[in-house]
């Protein structure tokens, strides 16, 4: 069965970077991308970005270009979200998922990895 | 970007009624438009794609309807377990926005 299991959580200071990492199975990641989906404490989704992990051809949102890297090692079928500078405002639980699109949605996510963002 | 914009925030409704839900994109999106509903400490999970097919497992009182830029959620039989909140997405273009959410609480 395919899941998504990520690393655990963060706490990081102001200007940190943070490595979130997803983890593959029962599937191979290199056939689908995966985006990135974050939620701040109490709000609602926001997306961050995808990876093509077939080519490693990247999009990212607006807000964080710039700060943010995704990457993928298929010799370990694991996907990768790096965001440096960290803001409080980054203080949120990252999602990666298996995105389909523009056939379907996104059909299985990861659990989500809370990174707290705190002096 | 694509707006999304989604409404209600929130309903309160109770096991058995009828609740509809609806997304308005700020330009035409053809039918590139999911919904997911989500629990409490829990990942999304996909209900619908396509705007109208339902995800494999999904039980069959999730419909989904529209085109274009109006687009609605009906669960034409609330359970227990349907009270969650529920977001859809747009990913006809990067960045793939999602709506605001609905809450949708027991009455």
């Amino acid at each position: 069965q395919v899941q998504l299991v990520q690393s655990g959580a963060e706490v990081k200071k102001p200007g940190a970077s943070v490595k979130v990492s997803c983890k593959a199975s029962g599937y191979t990641l290199s056939s689908h991308g995966i985006s990135w989906v974050r939620q701040a404490p109490g709000q609602g989704l926001e997306w961050m970005g995808w990876i093509g992990a077939y080519n490693g051809n990247t999009k990212y949102g607006q807000k964080i270009q710039g700060r943010v890297t995704m990457t993928t090692d298929t010799s370990t079928s694991t996907a990768y979200m790096e965001l440096r500078s960290l803001r409080s405002d980054d203080t949120a639980v990252y999602y990666c998922a298996r995105d389909l699109t523009p056939t379907k949605g996104y059909d299985y996510w990861g659990q989500g990895t809370l990174v707290t963002v705190s002096s | 970007a694509i707006r999304i914009t989604q409404s209600p925030s929130s309903l309160s409704a109770s096991t058995g009624d009828r609740v509809t839900i609806t997304c308005r994109a700020s330009q035409g999106i053809s039918s590139y438009l999911a919904w997911y509903q989500q629990k409490p400490g829990k990942a999304p999970k996909l209900l619908i794609y396509a705007a109208s097919t339902l995800q494999s497992g999904v039980p069959s009182r999730f419909s989904g309807s529209g085109s274009g830029t109006d687009f609605t959620l009906t669960i034409s039989c609330l359970q227990s377990e349907d009270f969650a909140t529920y977001y859809c997405q747009q990913y006809n273009t990067y960045p793939g926005t999602f709506g605001q959410g609905t809450k949708v609480e027991i009455k």
